[in-house]
């Protein structure tokens, strides 16, 4: 039973490119979180996605970042027109109902930008 | 303001010493506290989730207390192992909460010598 995958690992992108983060749940789980680790700082919360709906945006920026979990294949979290300050750990986490149940987190992916 | 606070930053025990790990929270209104553990380059990995109700939680040798009078948890590692070299995350869980649920603190980093 695999857990939850995250691809790529590492991404090296250049201000002013396009970032795309892939995030597969746990078979069977049906809710997906994003979280942005910055260098020193505790994970925060993004966004927290169903199968095809958005449930809570609240924690993420408004402008450049974009979300979405299709009914078929895995969450992508999308960041336009990066910036240094973009760089970060960002984690998925995904669990099989209401968040404040156990949510399984991934090993990440971790964006640099140059 | 809803915030987890954890102490100390960064600690160096010896391999086979027990440790304490600290975390004071204000965050309202409570669901539950999760210590998780986070190995470098990787995802969180829970080790223990205390309700309200629940004072002490055992997870091999992990050992986490909850005193919700005073907001405050402690885990406590007994007989400790290189392995246990990590960050260690309290997460406090809002309750009514959607994707925002989870509270994150910075971390106490750990590190066990031979």
């Amino acid at each position: 039973n695999a857990g939850v995958m995250q691809n790529p690992r590492h991404l090296v992108r250049r201000r002013g490119q396009e970032a795309r983060l892939r995030c597969s749940p746990m078979k069977g789980h049906s809710h997906v979180y994003w979280y942005r680790q910055l260098p020193e700082e505790g994970l925060k919360f993004m966004v927290y996605l169903q199968k095809e709906n958005i449930i809570d945006e609240s924690g993420m920026p408004k402008e450049r970042f974009s979300a979405e979990f299709p009914k078929e294949g895995p969450s992508i979290l999308r960041i336009q027109q990066v910036v240094r300050g973009d760089s970060a750990a960002y984690f998925c986490a995904s669990s099989p109902g209401l968040a404040g149940v156990e949510q399984y987190f991934g090993p990440g992916t971790r964006l640099t930008v140059t | 303001k809803n915030q987890v606070e954890q102490s100390p930053q960064s600690l160096i025990i010896l391999e086979g010493k027990n440790c304490t790990l600290q975390c004071n929270y204000t965050v309202s209104p409570f669901s539950n506290l999760r210590w998780y553990k986070q190995d470098t380059g990787r995802g969180p990995v829970s080790l223990t989730i205390m309700t309200f109700s629940e004072n002490t939680k055992s997870n091999g040798r992990y050992t986490a207390t909850l005193d919700a009078d005073t907001k405050q948890s402690s885990l406590h590692i007994t007989a400790s192992q290189l392995s246990d070299s990590a960050s260690y995350i309290c997460v406090v869980t809002l309750a009514n909460q959607a994707g925002t649920a989870l509270i994150f603190g910075k971390g106490t980093t750990l590190s066990v010598s031979s």
